[in-house]
């Protein structure tokens, strides 16, 4: 069974540092990893997808690596802003014949003015 | 392009009651996710829905029951509601069944009393 588990899990930064998520999981059958960023009460935006034979992605300020054989991934945000403010949350996919996305807890995101 | 809606916003319901979620895909998308988040938490796999048959299910008994439409809209059904069923509901649509960027609508918000 897979589980999945977000380190710190809060964060609160002052404006323009660079900082680093973490996510480790336990079953490295996975057909890809996702982040996910989620304001208060809201639902989920996709920040970066990272396929099994990948490993890594860029979107802008972010980078995510991937080391599936240990079981980890990384999101790295550069030169946070207050609007990065939010939970970030990792998904693997397991390619069990559910092929659903299991959720860490996430990390709660604060970047002061 | 259409991103993923769901309705209603918000819901409250007593215990016991049934209640009815709604969820459109994004243009296009024929897979379909439901995922359970309770307060503080990670979203939970409900079931997935693919082509209009259910796809893979999550650990959550059989009073969580979907449909799947022709136009690929979806359905969350759950009856005899109980104080805990109270979370952010969340409905995913992808491209395809596995191994595809997952995009969430906003989430219908269910309080139970």
């Amino acid at each position: 069974k897979q589980e999945v588990t977000q380190i710190p899990a809060a964060l609160s930064v002052p404006e323009g540092e660079n900082l680093v998520l973490n996510c480790s999981f336990t079953d490295s059958a996975i057909y890809n990893l996702q982040w996910f960023r989620q304001d208060p009460g809201k639902g989920l935006t996709s920040l970066l997808l990272i396929q099994s034979s990948q490993r890594e992605q860029t979107s802008g300020r972010l980078n995510a690596s991937l080391d599936k054989s240990s079981g980890r991934s990384t999101l790295y945000i550069a030169a946070s802003q207050p609007g990065d403010s939010a939970t970030y949350l990792c998904a693997p996919e397991g390619v069990d014949s559910s092929y659903k996305l299991i959720f860490g807890s996430g990390t709660r995101l604060l970047v002061r003015p | 392009e259409t991103g993923v809606t769901q309705s209603p916003t918000h819901l409250i319901k007593t215990r016991g009651q049934q209640v009815t979620l709604r969820c459109s895909s994004q243009s296009g998308h024929n897979t379909v996710s439901w995922y359970q988040q309770a307060l503080g938490q990670g979203p939970q796999f409900i079931f997935q829905y693919y082509r209009e048959e259910e796809n893979g299910r999550g650990n959550f008994p059989p009073r969580f029951s979907g449909l799947q439409f022709p136009n690929y809209s979806s359905e969350l059904n759950v009856n005899a509601l109980e104080l805990d069923d109270s979370a952010l509901y969340l409905c995913a649509s992808s491209l395809a069944r596995e191994a595809d960027t997952q995009y969430f609508g906003p989430g219908t918000r269910l309080t139970v009393l």
